[in-house]
């Protein structure tokens, strides 16, 4: 079975600066997504990126991009010019691009705190 | 768009009580999910289903079950509900096989006492 790691419960930073998410994950597949899940305060959950594991190239989304490593097993997101309006859980994801993709495996999440 | 739909928002039982969480999309999405959400764990699928008139159990599945008789509904019942379940819960759908995004409702906060 897949599993995802956030191995930073809480971060912070201030407005206007670079933040640095970290994820892992574990799985003997070749074929699957990842994402990156923000909830604010509201406890909505909104996608903010996705990658497909046979792209070579970063997906990156206005202000957040990733560092994707598919041989190191590792998933990074980074925010860049941080607003106030990020400080929120934030989420890493796994999902089997074949049939067994009905399932979202997430990590345990990351709070990051914007400060003025 | 109402989207993924979640009632209530706010819920709290008795040890013991039974109850429905309720989920309702409107996207004619195939698939539908369950997922509770606690401290520290992430999010952990409960049961989920492919299409109507199918379902089936995720990680976390004791004490709760589901049902679809149609496309857009898919609630959640808590037989006998226990202190452990206390939680938030999600509904997520997506359109079908090929597609990757979920959406999510806003999450139902049960608190059993």
């Amino acid at each position: 079975a897949q599993t995802v790691t956030q191995s930073q419960p809480e971060m912070s930073v201030q407005e206007a600066e670079t933040v640095t998410l970290s994820c892992t994950y574990d799985t003997s597949e070749s074929n699957y997504y990842l994402f990156w899940y923000k909830q604010p305060p509201s406890r909505q959950m909104i996608l903010v990126i996705r990658q497909e594991a046979y792209k070579q190239q970063n997906a990156t989304e206005n202000r957040f991009s990733v560092n994707f490593q598919k041989a190191a097993k590792s998933f990074s997101l980074k925010i860049s010019d941080s607003q106030l309006g990020d400080t929120a859980m934030y989420f890493c994801a796994f999902m089997y691009s074949g049939g067994s993709n009905y399932k979202l495996t997430f990590g345990k999440g990351t709070l990051l705190t914007v400060n003025p | 768009n109402a989207g993924v739909t979640q009632t209530p928002k706010f819920q709290v039982l008795k040890t013991g009580q039974s109850m429905t969480l309720q989920c309702a999309q409107d996207m004619n999405h195939e698939y539908m999910s369950w997922y509770r959400q606690d401290p520290g764990m992430g999010l952990r699928l409960i049961h989920y289903s492919v299409g109507a008139g199918i379902t089936d159990q995720g990680e976390v599945p004791n004490g709760y079950n589901v049902s679809r008789s149609t496309t857009e509904d898919f609630p959640l019942r808590l037989l006998s509900a226990a202190p452990s379940q206390t939680s938030v819960y999600f509904c997520a759908s997506k359109l079908d096989r090929m597609n990757t995004e979920a959406f999510f409702g806003q999450g139902t906060r049960l608190t059993v006492v």
